[in-house]
C-alpha cells in the first residue's frame, strides 16, 4: 500500500534562512508526487508537481527514487511562506495519498 | 473565477443525526473526489467519481457514509447516524480529467462537521 511520511510537524526558521521540508514515500508503482500548500484561512492548493519540474515561489522539489524522497526546498525563506505544507502521492485513477503535513513558520 | 464550492461551511450535528454535505465542482470537470481531514492529519481519500459513476469508494469508513453524483456535476456526501468520530473537515476536489495530464485536483474550502 502507498504511504507518505512527513517527519516534521513543525519547522520554524528565520526569514532568509534555507528551508527543507522532508517527504518520503512508499509505492510499488511509478510515483507521481505533489506538494500542496494551505495558507491561513485559504483552501488547499497545488504548489508544484515533480513531473513539471517547475520552480514555484522559489520552491523546488526533486524526486529521488533511490531514497524514495521528494523534499521541498527553498534557499531563502520569506514570511509569506508560512503555511501548512502537504506532500501527496498519486495512485490508482487519481487518488491522492497525503502526508500528515508540516507547518512552516517563518519569523522576521 | 469560480472554483469548487462546498456547503454548508460549518455543520453541527447531534450524535445520531443524518447530515448531507454538498459539493459544486468546477464546471466541466469530469472527476470529483471526497476527502476527510481529521484534526492534525492530512486529507484522507473517501471516494471518487468520474462523471456520474462512482469508480472507487474504498475509503468510505463505514456503510453509514454514502456519496452520489447523479447528473455528473454536483455531488452529495451523506453520513447517516453520525458519531463523534465523524467530526472532521470534509474536502471536495475536482479535476478536469485523470491520467498524467490535466489531473490537478482543485479543492473546495471544506465543510467542518462537529458531532456532539
Amino acid at each position: 500500500a502507498q504511504r507518505v511520511t512527513q517527519p516534521e510537524k513543525l519547522l520554524s526558521v528565520f526569514k532568509g534562512a534555507p528551508v527543507e521540508l522532508k517527504c518520503n514515500y512508499s509505492y510499488s508503482g511509478s510515483p507521481e508526487l505533489f506538494w500542496y500548500v494551505q495558507y491561513s484561512r485559504q483552501r488547499l492548493q497545488l504548489l508544484l508537481r515533480h513531473i513539471s519540474r517547475e520552480s514555484i515561489k522559489g520552491f523546488t522539489a526533486d524526486l529521488n527514487k533511490g531514497e524514495t524522497s521528494f523534499h521541498l526546498k527553498k534557499p531563502f525563506a520569506q514570511e509569506e511562506d508560512s503555511a501548512m505544507y502537504y506532500c501527496a502521492l498519486l495512485s490508482g485513477y487519481s487518488t491522492l495519498t497525503f502526508g500528515k503535513g508540516t507547518m512552516l513558520l517563518v519569523s522576521p | 473565477g469560480a472554483g469548487v464550492s462546498q456547503s454548508p461551511r460549518y455543520k453541527v450535528a447531534k450524535r445520531g443525526q443524518d447530515v448531507a454535505l454538498r459539493c459544486d465542482p468546477i464546471s466541466g470537470h469530469v472527476s470529483l473526489f471526497w476527502y476527510q481531514q481529521a484534526l492534525g492529519q492530512g486529507p484522507e481519500f473517501l471516494t471518487y467519481f468520474q462523471n456520474e459513476a462512482q469508480l472507487d469508494k474504498s475509503g468510505l469508513p463505514s456503510d453509514r457514509f454514502f456519496a452520489e453524483r447523479p447528473e455528473g456535476s454536483v455531488s452529495t456526501l451523506k453520513i447517516q447516524r453520525t458519531q463523534q468520530e465523524d467530526s472532521a473537515v470534509y474536502l471536495c476536489a475536482s479535476s478536469l480529467t485523470t491520467g498524467m495530464v490535466g489531473n490537478e485536483q482543485f479543492f473546495g474550502p471544506g465543510t467542518r462537521l462537529t458531532v456532539l
